[in-house]
């Protein structure tokens, strides 16, 4: 009954690979938001999508990129990995677009790029 | 540059004592929100405070908001060791929900 779950929780990887996050919500919201949390607990937007469309897109490298198949999922697929992609990445969702309303976060996805 | 800014970055209290983090913000707010996270996982919303509002209670959780000064605070009455945990406030700028660097308090039994 996990309302927002991502996998996977741990995900450690060499430098130039290439990896997919995956998040699921069952909340029946219809945006979906990325976020990265880095070592000093700075947590900055990504991206977020409103029953799959992307809504808004942060400065990220476009080696980010989010993947919505539909308004329940949005994947993370980023090319070939740097250190400083290290961070925890959170998906979030909530009931309208905007942020008026309550976000709902998801565990985290602990990357570490070796 | 983040939005919200917490102070103090770190609180360590005892079990049964009140712990107040504050948040200052720098552009016009529709509202704003306090979250948690506890170590190792996600963060959980606690409470949203709208821009015409000026104090909201949730449970042991007392929030204020100064549109005037830009800021906000966070009151925890009667801590337990389970209120051990970051705390951030997130305010809306452009459209997205920008979060400061966070208030790790620390309540020891």
């Amino acid at each position: 009954d996990t309302a927002v779950s991502q996998t996977p929780k741990y995900l450690v990887t060499q430098m130039g690979n290439d990896k997919s996050i995956k998040c699921e919500q069952n909340l029946g919201h219809d945006t979906m938001y990325w976020y990265k949390q880095d070592s000093k607990k700075f947590l900055k937007i990504m991206f977020s999508y409103n029953n799959k469309e992307l809504i808004i897109n942060e400065t990220v490298p476009n080696r980010f990129s989010p993947k919505s198949p539909d308004k329940a999922h949005l994947n993370l697929h980023i090319n070939s990995l740097e250190l400083g992609d290290s961070a925890v990445y959170f998906c979030a969702s909530s009931q309208l677009q905007g942020t008026k309303e309550t976000q709902y976060f998801g565990p985290g996805t602990r990357l570490l790029v070796l | 540059s983040q939005q919200g800014e917490e102070d103090p970055q770190a609180l360590s209290i005892q079990e049964g004592e009140n712990a107040t983090m504050n948040c200052s913000y720098k552009t016009s707010i529709n509202n704003l929100q306090w979250y948690r996270q506890n170590s190792g996982r996600g963060l959980v919303h606690l409470i949203l405070i709208r821009s015409n509002e000026r104090e909201k209670h949730s449970g042991r959780l007392r929030v204020t908001l100064d549109t005037s000064k830009k800021s906000s605070s966070l009151l925890i009455t009667a801590s337990r060791a389970a209120d051990t945990a970051s705390y951030f406030c997130a305010t809306v700028s452009w459209g997205k929900l920008q979060f400061g660097a966070g208030t790790q308090v620390v309540v020891t039994p």
